[in-house]
């Protein structure tokens, strides 16, 4: 069974640009979530979707935005890249948002130059 | 003060040796999960528990809900253990969401042979 996948794996963009960062869930999983790792730190939250819907935000600025597709899978998209964005972004995946197992991809590594 | 803390920061065991890592948060939870994170990044689930005692092989993990805490005991360490261990909380509307991680800060173990 495939797990939660994420691409790019890597990505190096410049300040000012844009990205656009991929999650397919598990299979039958209805809930996304992205969070932002900071090296050194632990994952910060950033955006909820279960079926397809918004449904939390964490203390990020309006240039993060993500949407959720028909078939569960997700997108984050961050405008203006600045220094600051650098970091490790993950994809967790459950079956129904808050309360079941969540499930984490390998991640994507965002370097802004 | 984080809302989830762990400790200790950072653990040197020698092979063989019992290793505990705690963990505290002073939200009200739904579930608390433990995660391993390898030098690539990624994330693997190794518990999800609300109350009492899991086991999994050598790991264990316990949770007192009325004292708001939590460990993740290792026993006969391995080299194949050095990771960093992280502590999350499944905090129900955290940022208006249905529940979604708050992350400790890690710990990261390393065990010698």
């Amino acid at each position: 069974d495939a797990g939660v996948t994420q691409s790019p794996t890597h990505l190096i963009k410049t300040r000012g640009q844009h990205v656009t960062l991929r999650c397919s869930p598990i299979s039958g999983h209805k809930s996304v979530s992205w969070y932002q790792q900071v090296l050194g730190q632990g994952p910060q939250f950033i955006f909820q979707y279960y079926e397809k819907e918004e449904r939390g935000r964490g203390n990020f600025p309006d240039r993060f935005s993500a949407r959720q597709f028909p078939n569960y899978s997700s997108e984050l998209n961050v405008n203006a890249l600045l220094l600051g964005d650098s970091a490790l972004y993950l994809c967790a995946s459950s079956l129904v948002a808050g309360r079941t197992e969540a499930f984490f991809g390998q991640g994507t590594r965002l370097t802004v130059v | 003060k984080n809302e989830v803390e762990q400790s200790p920061q950072n653990l040197t065991a020698q092979e063989g040796e019992f290793i505990t890592i705690n963990c505290s948060y002073s939200v009200g939870i739904s579930a608390l999960h433990w995660l391993q994170q390898h030098p690539g990044g990624g994330i693997v689930s190794l518990f999800m528990l609300s109350s009492g005692k899991k086991k999994h092989g050598r790991l264990i993990a316990t949770i007192n809900i009325q004292e708001k805490h939590s460990s993740l005991h290792i026993t006969a360490s391995h080299p194949r253990d050095s990771a960093v261990y992280i502590c999350a909380a499944l905090a129900g509307n955290y940022g208006g969401s249905q529940g979604n991680l708050i992350f400790g800060k890690g710990t990261k173990l390393s065990v010698k042979p």
